[in-house]
């Protein structure tokens, strides 16, 4: 079963727009983490927030984590066309598995 | 290259055989995963070992399903009597362990059943 629900389910944008991304999720959590998936390299880590942390930055990207919405959001500021990716968010359950949303589908046209 | 590696990329196979895929993780992960993923969803946890001890197995999605880590390294899942259902994408992931865990994922096998 899957924890997180990502939304939009498909965003298109134009290069150098930001790109904001929503995930919530069912049950309470020690950290939630964001991976990007292409075809190209398969899925890919990008950032983890853990369940007191309210704000997280890497590069350009920036996450936000709100446990009292159950919810997190990814920005993607200055998009390139090389975001072009589905993006998931996972949360942690037992045993150190990641339960998954369905993701959200970023198209950059240049 | 000393990421995940899967092996093979790519499985046809006829409905009713057998399957293997083969899993090297980081070398010094203890942590190894199987998920599958079909299209348009996010993985699909299945499971879990810690060094040679499978510790959820729970996951699997039938008795046709099995998975091995003998020594504690390399993983192998097995499908017996493959179904169209089992059609999708097998990833592999590695983490070194600790309570804030990044996975690191393998490319994936793709497995179309006919």
């Amino acid at each position: 079963s899957q924890q997180g629900e990502e939304d939009p389910q498909a965003l298109s944008i134009q290069e150098g727009e930001n790109a904001t991304m929503n995930c919530s999720y069912k049950t309470s959590i020690n950290n939630l983490q964001w991976y990007r998936q292409n075809s190209g390299r398969g899925l890919v880590h990008l950032i983890l927030i853990r369940s007191n942390e309210r704000e997280k930055h890497s590069g350009r990207l920036r996450v936000t984590l709100d446990t009292s919405k159950k919810s997190s959001s990814l920005l993607i500021t200055a998009s390139r066309a090389a975001d072009t990716a589905s993006y998931f968010c996972a949360t942690d359950g037992s045993n150190y598995q990641l339960i998954w949303g369905a993701g959200t589908k970023l198209i950059i046209k240049p | 290259d000393t990421g995940v590696s899967q092996n093979p990329r790519h499985k046809i196979t006829k409905r009713g055989q057998n399957v293997t895929f083969r899993c090297d993780p980081i070398s010094e992960h203890n942590r190894l995963y199987w998920y599958r993923q079909t299209l348009g969803q996010g993985p699909e946890f299945l499971t879990y070992f810690q060094n040679e001890a499978q510790l959820e197995k729970s996951r699997l999605l039938s008795d046709r399903f099995s998975a091995e880590r003998p020594k504690g390294s390399f993983s192998t899942l097995e499908i017996q009597r493959t179904e169209q259902g089992d059609s999708a994408m097998y990833l592999c992931a590695s983490s070194l362990g600790g309570t804030q865990d990044t996975q690191y994922f393998g490319p994936g096998t793709r497995l179309t059943v006919l």
